[in-house]
């Protein structure tokens, strides 16, 4: 399996709604990621695990959660978001000293 | 600054060479990678080139790394409808926490 897997691939929320976002890889890989990306821009980081410990967040507002249940696994937890969170929200994982591979990302609309 | 600087479009004809510019800002940059975007996915990595090398090819792909001038490109031959996208070269900074930068991304339109 050499795949990072993104579900739901598109989430409507409403601002005052709890949802959560998954990713999933079955590579062995101990270091995952969530970015955001916006329409025609590149993506921005926002989390990363390090053998399920957050290691970085990068400021991230409190409205984003990141959980890291074991090492395949992956999740955000959204509440309270603003329509100014509608973006893609990619997922990504790597093993030591290798490139990232990316899910396919999961389309979040915030109404 | 923290910039990494691509154009943001090039057209080519099928059949013909494509080649995608970058630049990059810390000269102690470890990796350099380049990632495709189709519409409505994620991103694929393509390749990637060790600081210390100045050329990877791949198939169809060239890279070229110019570290005195933190030029790096992509040089895609043949290319075909397939290669219509956006390509990202990324830097991973010399540091313990592997983040990577983006530049802002190529727009690739490959004309029949």
């Amino acid at each position: 399996d050499t795949e990072v897997t993104q579900t739901p691939k598109h989430l409507v929320m409403g601002m005052t709604n709890k949802k959560s976002l998954k990713c999933e890889q079955h590579m062995g890989h101990r270091a995952m990621y969530w970015y955001k990306q916006k329409a025609k821009k590149p993506p921005e980081l926002m989390f990363v695990y390090s053998y399920e410990k957050l290691s970085i967040n990068e400021s991230v507002p409190s409205r984003f959660s990141p959980e890291c249940p074991n090492s395949s696994l992956l999740n955000l937890h959204l509440h309270a978001l603003q329509p100014e969170d509608s973006a893609l929200y990619l997922c990504a994982s790597r093993k030591y000293n290798s490139p990232l591979h990316f899910g396919n990302g999961t389309r979040l609309t915030v109404t | 600054g923290e910039d990494v600087e691509q154009s943001l479009f090039l057209s080519v004809r099928e059949g013909d060479s494509s080649v995608i510019n970058c630049t990059y800002t810390d000269s102690s940059s470890t990796y350099l990678y380049w990632y495709k975007q189709e519409p409505g996915a994620g991103l694929q990595l393509l390749t990637y080139i060790f600081s210390n090398m100045d050329m990877k090819q791949d198939q169809r792909l060239t890279v070229l790394l110019n570290k005195k001038d933190k030029h790096l490109s992509l040089r895609i031959a043949d290319t075909q409808t397939g290669d219509s996208a956006i390509y990202f070269c990324a830097e991973r900074r010399m540091d313990s926490s592997y983040k990577l930068i983006f530049g802002s991304g190529t727009r690739l339109l490959v004309r029949p």
